[in-house]
């Protein structure tokens, strides 16, 4: 399978504990970007990297965030001393610089904080 | 937030045509319409884009108005698979790494 793939596909912790997330993206897509949906609404951007870049953050992504793409492959999304309202799924997506600028998403990670 | 607007949710009969309509008043020229849909506990999937003309491909037809200020996503022979959260979006192109801004969507529901 050549798409994108995400770990772990389900993550329960406690509050207060950190959690990593891994998105390994379409091999040649150099853009990457991470999202996070609740129940029943849509998903909402948090932040997107180009290459090794990261090149915008929203301003859902608190200072308890943090996300990496080091070789501008895999990225990482943390989450320190997580919160309940942190739970959510939480989706990546990649796609390239040019052509139909679609992106692929992944199947996301759902995060649930007890 | 979204620029655009679905109706929540909708019904559809199998082996009927499902037309999801989708209204984005103040899309701008060089915006085009994508979308997407996303079946229970999976990742959106693209479906379709357009910028002024039609378009079709395996999946769907998309209708734009002439005016661009709404358009339809056509699935001309619905399945029961089809069920899901259809998203319409408007984004530039070229994107320069603009995120897709998702609303909450139509749910769509092919009935057997």
């Amino acid at each position: 399978d050549t798409g994108v793939s995400q770990n772990p596909r389900h993550k329960i912790t406690k509050r207060g504990q950190n959690v990593t997330f891994r998105c390994d993206p379409i091999s040649e897509h150099n853009r990457l970007y991470w999202y996070r949906q609740t129940l029943g609404q849509g998903p909402e951007f948090l932040t997107y990297f180009q290459n090794e870049a990261q090149l915008e953050k929203s301003r859902l992504l608190s200072d308890r965030f943090s996300a990496e793409r080091p070789k501008g492959s895999f990225s990482t999304l943390e989450i320190q001393r997580t919160e309940q309202g942190d739970s959510a799924m939480y989706l990546c997506a990649s796609s390239l610089t040019e052509g139909r600028y679609e992106q692929y998403f992944g199947p996301g990670t759902r995060l649930t904080v007890t | 937030d979204a620029k655009t607007t679905q109706p929540p949710s909708m019904d559809c009969a199998e082996g009927r045509a499902a037309n999801l309509p989708c209204n984005h008043s103040t899309i701008s020229g060089n915006e085009y319409v994508y979308w997407y849909r996303q079946i229970h506990s999976q990742g959106p999937q693209y479906i379709i884009h357009g910028l002024k003309n039609n378009e079709t491909n395996e999946m769907a037809s998309l209708i734009i108005t002439e005016d661009r200020k709404s358009s339809t996503l056509i699935l001309p022979h619905a399945t029961l698979r089809d069920t899901a959260v259809y998203y319409c979006i408007v984004r530039v192109v070229p994107d320069y790494g603009q995120n897709f801004v998702f609303g909450p969507g139509t749910r769509l529901s092919v009935l057997p």
